[in-house]
């Protein structure tokens, strides 16, 4: 069935710092893969999505290109504020399937 | 870690009929679990927030008589589809959440409903 591995965590940081959260998946067919974002005290976000390969979901500064040949949707960021302090999920979802999610990683920026 | 069990992952049924859903913490107290609803290659969309002991708050456009949420104890909640159709038929999924503040989310494994 449908996975999704991500990169374990807590990741610290300091401000400006380059970020990469590693996510890779197993799946049959062509799913669309999602980058959520819980910060802290409130309920989920849908922070990103990709529906096809090599297309790249964006937003707030954050990336995440969908490579079918490395079955991976690492989210980036260039410069990470603390304000991005947040726990991440991977998630993918096609037709046939249900959505399935990565445990999360709790990302802490520092100042 | 913290696991949450949704039960059951598939479930049946016929128009007219009510479905109940659980969400249950297995080895923590969840303070807060919410439930989501979600279509094929979509995302994810919030129905309702329930903390333990009090109303559910739904979101709108989410019918509160429809999409029945019950969190009577801290490690349990239940969403109960009532005289459902065929247009309910959907993968609906619980997360659970410890605590406040920085407590992450913990995901079921969700629930297909299939409404004949």
């Amino acid at each position: 069935g449908n996975s999704v591995t991500q990169m374990e965590g807590p990741v610290t940081l300091s401000e400006e710092a380059f970020l990469t959260i590693n996510c890779t998946y197993t799946a049959t067919g062509y799913p669309s893969l999602f980058w959520y974002v819980q910060y802290p005290g409130e309920g989920l976000q849908l922070l990103l999505k990709a529906t096809k390969a090599d297309d790249k979901g964006s937003n707030k500064g954050f990336e995440a290109t969908y490579r079918k040949e490395t079955t991976s949707f690492h989210l980036e960021k260039g410069s990470v504020q603390v304000s991005d302090s947040a726990v991440y999920f991977c998630a993918l979802s096609d037709l046939m399937n249900d959505m399935r999610f990565g445990a999360g990683t709790r990302l802490t920026v520092k100042p | 870690g913290a696991v949450v069990s949704q039960h059951p992952s598939r479930v049946i049924c016929k128009s007219g009929t009510s479905v109940k859903i659980e969400c249950r913490s297995l080895d923590f107290q969840a303070t807060t679990m919410f439930w989501y609803r979600q279509f094929p290659k979509q995302s994810l969309m919030l129905m309702a927030t329930s903390n333990e002991g009090s109303k559910a708050t739904y979101e709108q456009g989410v019918e509160k008589d429809k999409f029945l949420i019950n969190h009577a104890s801290l490690t349990l909640s239940t969403l109960t589809v009532t005289s459902a159709h065929p247009e309910d038929s959907s993968f609906y999924i619980c997360s659970a959440r410890a605590g406040t503040g920085n407590s992450p989310l913990h995901f079921g494994n969700g629930t297909r409903l299939t409404v004949t």
